[in-house]
């Protein structure tokens, strides 16, 4: 299995700030990529697809990057309704695996 | 827009089997891909795996064994079968479409939990 790793595995921010979490995989994955956010007792959701494409719906604040092995989810100005965990996703090869995680909480 | 319900057994005895149906509404069933996934309490995410609309199937190799996913398009639903449970099991299900594979999963039901104890 192609195993996934998040950067960091915690992060604190304030509204307003720009966060960056990055996805790394195991081996080369092209543009397989999807990025979801899970709120607590909730289902996750999808953000962005293709590592790069915004879901439809989703805010433009969200965007992703990069290619092969390692990708970022950026988001340019937190919102509060922006505090969740972030999971990636890889589609290249089967089983698709997710990362463990990236949690940003309000500093 | 298309949404997704999860239905079954909260509670399932160790070596039995756990059963789950989706239930699709506002959109038919016929196409896509349809996949489970499931979440152990205060962990990660794992893809169990999905039915395509004509009735192929796809694994996860660490359950593959044990893991059954059908269809039935007369009632819009499909379901899971998961055979020999043990506690590791006990998570939250969720089922989830894919329009197209590569693109991820775009819509999910809400989730339901399903403790193995007995």
């Amino acid at each position: 299995d192609i195993q996934l790793t998040q950067s960091p595995s915690f992060l604190s921010a304030s509204v307003g700030d720009r966060v960056t979490i990055t996805c790394r995989a195991s081996q080369d994955i092209s543009t397989y990529l999807a990025w979801y956010q899970q709120k607590a007792g909730k289902a996750p959701k999808l953000l962005i697809f293709a590592a790069s494409t915004l879901q439809s719906g989703v805010p433009s604040r969200f965007s992703g990057s990069g290619s092969g092995t390692e990708f970022t989810l950026t988001i340019s100005s937190l919102q509060p309704e922006d505090f969740a965990t972030y999971y990636c996703q890889q589609l290249n090869s089967y089983p698709p695996t997710f990362g463990p995680g990236t949690k940003v909480d309000i500093k | 827009q298309v949404q997704l319900q999860e239905s079954g057994p909260g509670l399932v005895k160790p070596s039995e089997t756990l059963s789950l149906t989706c239930t699709v509404s506002g959109g038919s069933i016929s196409t896509y891909y349809w996949n489970w996934i499931r979440q152990p309490p205060g962990k990660g995410l794992e893809w169990i795996g999905y039915i395509y609309y004509g009735g192929s199937t796809n694994y996860n190799p660490s359950l593959k064994s044990r893991v059954t996913i059908s269809v039935d398009t007369s009632k819009n639903q499909f379901s899971l079968k998961l055979s020999s449970v043990t506690a590791a099991d006990t998570a939250v299900y969720y089922c989830a479409r894919s329009i197209y594979y590569y693109y991820g999963l775009d819509v999910w039901g809400q989730g339901t939990t399903v403790t193995v104890s007995s």
